[in-house]
């Protein structure tokens, strides 16, 4: 399966601490996305990241992409309580079609 | 304001009742697809189309049909609803390409007795 698997399933954090969480996949990509999905709600886009880049940042967000060991990382810097919420990476093939990981529930604590 | 919207956003059924959730978006986008959502599952994906007229089966098509009349609307139809499909869904569209992010509805919570 292309499934991203992130890791850990949950992380509880303190405000101003920083939230780093993974992304494992199996097969080659063209792209790797990370969205933001608060409770019940519908899923935020956060950053996309090409197969020939290897950091990308967005105000406090830091990916990387490491294609030899087919993994990403998603570093949110001094997180916020508005940053609990659950992170999912998804995996971009050759067109539109994204296959999506079980995601991160990162909870921030004030 | 660019959105994507789902109708209705709550459901209650009972098995057989055939139900359509309706799917929106203003921002001509070609590229539509529905998911749904279980815990431990992540999202997958039941069908997608590619612009009007052109749908094609995702990941978990069975028990579900689509269609694309016209570029804005991809509403989603369980013609005979079974408890394994009681899930949240989500409808999501984006501009053809790899390299486009795809935007979500809010979701449909789904319950099927």
């Amino acid at each position: 399966s292309q499934q991203g698997e992130e890791d850990p399933q949950a992380l509880s954090i303190q405000e101003g601490e920083n939230a780093t969480m993974n992304c494992s996949y199996k097969t080659s990509i063209n792209n790797l996305q990370w969205y933001r999905q608060n409770s019940g709600r519908g899923l935020v886009h956060l950053i996309l990241i090409r197969s020939n880049e290897r950091e990308k940042h967005s105000g406090r967000l830091r990916v990387t992409l490491d294609t030899s060991k087919k993994s990403s990382s998603l570093l949110i810097t001094a997180s916020r309580a508005a940053d609990t919420a659950s992170y999912f990476c998804a995996i971009g093939g050759a067109t539109n079609k994204l296959i999506f990981g079980t995601g991160t529930l990162l909870a921030v604590q004030p | 304001e660019a959105q994507v919207t789902q109708n209705p956003r709550y459901l209650i059924t009972v098995t057989g009742k055939k139900l359509t959730v309706t799917c929106s978006q203003n921002m001509n986008h070609e590229y539509m697809s529905w998911y749904r959502q279980d815990p431990g599952l992540g999202l997958r994906q039941i069908y997608y189309s590619m612009n009007v007229e052109v749908t094609d089966k995702g990941d978990v098509p069975e028990g579900y049909k689509v269609s694309r009349k016209e570029k804005r609307n991809f509403p989603l139809i369980l013609e005979s609803p079974s408890p394994n499909q009681t899930s949240l869904y989500f409808c999501a569209s984006a501009h053809t390409g790899a390299t486009y992010e795809q935007y979500f509805g809010p979701g449909t919570r789904l319950t099927v007795t």
